[in-house]
């Protein structure tokens, strides 16, 4: 597609439920992040794709998060077990993958956990 | 490893008012700069970007940058802000030892008044 396109723009849960947030990068970018951003705050890091490589998770803040990304394409961020802290917007964000080349971010989704 | 201060979480200006945003950095390596705007509930998009020659780089609505290396800098300038103007602002650096990781800073919360 023309940009990163995440969906739901907005999910509101209940705790203790699970959310997957989807993450569908530019067509061909080898690379693709997942960031956090809570209300009023920088960009907090969870995870990182890099072509057929193991991913870097060094960010994911508990094993309640985790993601996968299937055929290189198509990302899925799935909370288990939902905490209110986990309130934020989930920035994605994909890249050619080349040293300079920076980033292509989504409009992200807007969690709320109630 | 790398990091990035932006030493204003918030900077208030009037509207037709210079302002600028500061952004140090520290890395042992040669590094690329970014600046990222993100209006109110949207995704970050690339403002601008230092890779190499000329260090004052420019985007398409008035704003500037300049790499200052020896003092390990990369402000961002506007001689005159407008209303629209108003967003957060990111400093993101790629250092060529870290793929294309992107450090971000906290932000700068840039709120033009009428």
């Amino acid at each position: 597609g023309a940009g990163v396109s995440q969906s739901p723009s907005n999910k509101v849960t209940e705790k203790g439920k699970d959310v997957e947030l989807r993450c569908d990068p530019i067509s061909g970018h080898t690379a693709l992040y997942w960031y956090r951003q809570s209300l009023g705050q920088g960009l907090e890091f969870l995870i990182y794709f890099q072509g057929n490589s193991a991913p870097d998770k060094s960010g994911l803040p508990s094993d309640r998060f985790s993601a996968e990304r299937t055929g290189g394409s198509v990302s899925t961020l799935t909370i288990q077990r939902t905490q209110q802290e986990d309130s934020a917007v989930y920035l994605c964000a994909s890249s050619l993958g080349e040293y300079g080349y920076g980033y292509t971010f989504g409009s992200g989704t807007r969690l709320t956990v109630v | 490893a790398q990091s990035v201060t932006q030493l204003d979480s918030q900077v208030p200006v009037f509207e037709e008012a210079p302002v600028e945003l500061r952004c140090n950095y520290s890395s042992s390596v040669s590094v690329y700069l970014f600046w990222y705007v993100q209006y109110p509930n949207q995704g970050l998009q690339l403002l601008l970007k230092y890779l190499s020659g000329s260090t004052l780089v420019e985007s398409i609505n008035g704003f500037e940058a300049e790499f200052n290396k020896s003092q390990t800098s990369f402000h961002l300038r506007k001689p005159s802000v407008h209303i629209s103007d108003t967003a957060e602002y990111f400093c993101a650096v790629s250092a060529n030892n870290a793929g294309n990781m992107l450090t971000f800073g906290g932000g700068t919360r840039l709120m033009v008044k009428p």
